[in-house]
């Protein structure tokens, strides 16, 4: 079964700094991967995904992650963090399965608190 | 704006009482996904429809119930509402498995 594992449920950087939200999966079949933010009081925004093909994914506002099979990971940055960014940050699995399903399994979510 | 609407955006309602919330899929969309985000449970996937068919079933208690209409919009019905049940109820499409889920806003219920 998939499963997703995001370390730390909240992360602290000031403005500028390097933005990294930490994501592992479990997958028993080639996985799709996504990562999610969610500002106050908003819904759910794609910033990224990786289905196959390079590795490195870049997303919107600046952000990009890397999928690293040997680790089964796929962790989230941004070289450097604005006050925008402050959010929620959910990774997310897809599952694939017949039949046209495709539901999505989340993380836990980090919140990002981006400081002055 | 992810071209999903969902209503009502909020709802307060009374234990025991049934609610609907409804769901326009983003033009062209064949699949939709109901999930609930709740404090303790995070992001839970709730069910999913596919032109009109159910295609898969994840933590969706029996007291809750959905469908989708032949104009591809989805109902997901809660009833004999619980304190427990308040939380934020998204909906999400896609064009079909593997493409990218895109989320409404959301419909915040309060059960009081």
């Amino acid at each position: 079964a998939q499963s997703v594992t995001q370390l730390g449920s909240h992360v602290s950087v000031s403005e500028g700094a390097l933005v990294l939200l930490r994501c592992n999966y479990s997958s028993s079949v080639p996985p799709y991967l996504f990562w999610y933010v969610q500002y106050p009081n908003q819904g759910l925004q794609l910033l990224l995904k990786y289905t196959t093909g390079a590795t490195l994914v870049k997303g919107i506002n600046g952000f990009e992650a890397e999928f690293k099979k040997s680790e089964t990971s796929f962790h989230l940055t941004k070289p450097s963090a604005h006050m925008s960014d402050a959010a929620e940050y959910f990774c997310a699995v897809s599952v694939r399965g017949s039949g046209n399903t495709g539901k999505l399994i989340f993380g836990q979510g980090t919140t990002l608190q981006v400081k002055p | 704006d992810s071209g999903v609407t969902q209503t009502p955006k909020h709802l307060i309602t009374a234990t025991g009482q049934r609610v609907t919330l409804r769901c326009s899929p983003r033009s062209g969309d064949l699949s939709v996904y109901w999930y609930q985000q709740s404090l303790d449970q995070g992001l839970q996937f709730l069910i999913q429809y596919y032109n009109g068919e159910e295609r898969a079933k994840g933590n969706i208690l029996e007291r809750f119930s959905a469908q989708q209409f032949p104009d591809l919009h989805s109902e997901l019905n809660l009833s004999s509402l619980e304190l427990g049940d308040s939380a934020l109820y998204f909906c999400a499409s896609s064009a079909s498995s593997g493409n990218t889920i895109y989320f409404g806003e959301g419909s915040w219920l309060t059960v009081v």
